[in-house]
């Protein structure tokens, strides 16, 4: 059975700092991708990334940056320079490449400060 | 713009009255979604369309029911709405196994 775990519940910054959001999974796929999700208020899940288990190199976008680590099984989102309107709810989810479902974390609430 | 559209945003029923919730996709995507996410938890799918075919998750209410009559549309239909149904109901899409695209939900709320 696949799992997907975010230890952080809540997060509060002040606008411009930076802010990391941590996301564990388990599968025993050998094979699965890994996505992270952004909710903002208005409700509509807005997709920001997917990984696959093949493919450990970083990425970064704009401001946005994903650290891949297969030996710990993580998959860690890091917003730099944080905004007001980063504020939202975001996902980390994992599906394997045997099936269509998406298993999603309990998600991290970030709350940025102007 | 919007590629995967809900309808309605807010739907108010009452206890115990059938609801239908309609998803439509502009990505002529094959897979369609329906996902339950209730207050502060994350999204729960509930079964997937495979062109045709009807995928239902294990745990889904009998409750839950879906048609999808052509590419373009699907959905959900709640015969006998209870107090626990209400919930944030996400449409998404796929090309096959890929990424999932989701609509802006619909929020239910029985009475």
């Amino acid at each position: 059975a696949q799992k997907v775990t975010q230890a952080q519940t809540e997060i509060s910054v002040v606008e411009k700092e930076d802010v990391t959001l941590d996301c564990v999974y388990e599968t025993r796929d050998t094979t699965y991708y890994l996505f992270w999700y952004k909710q903002p208020p208005s409700g509509e899940l807005v997709f920001l990334i997917r990984r696959n288990s093949f493919d450990e190199q970083n990425e970064i976008s704009g401001r946005y940056s994903w650290n891949f680590q297969k030996s710990t099984s993580s998959f860690n989102f890091t917003i730099t320079a944080s905004q007001v309107v980063d504020s939202a709810v975001y996902f980390c989810a994992l599906s394997e490449a045997s099936g269509f479902q998406l298993s999603f974390g309990a998600g991290t609430t970030v709350t940025v400060r102007a | 713009d919007a590629m995967v559209i809900q309808n309605p945003r807010y739907q108010v029923t009452q206890f115990g009255k059938p609801v239908t919730l309609s998803c439509s996709q502009t990505l002529n995507h094959n897979v369609m979604y329906w996902y339950q996410q209730k207050s502060s938890q994350a999204p729960k799918l509930l079964f997937h369309y495979y062109d045709k075919d009807f995928n239902n998750e294990a745990d889904t209410p009998d409750n839950f029911q879906s048609r999808r009559p052509n590419t373009s549309f699907c959905f959900l239909d709640i015969r006998s709405p209870g107090l626990g149904d209400a919930a944030m109901y996400l449409c998404a899409t796929s090309r096959e196994r890929n990424i999932q695209y989701f609509g802006a939900g619909t929020r239910l709320s029985v009475l």
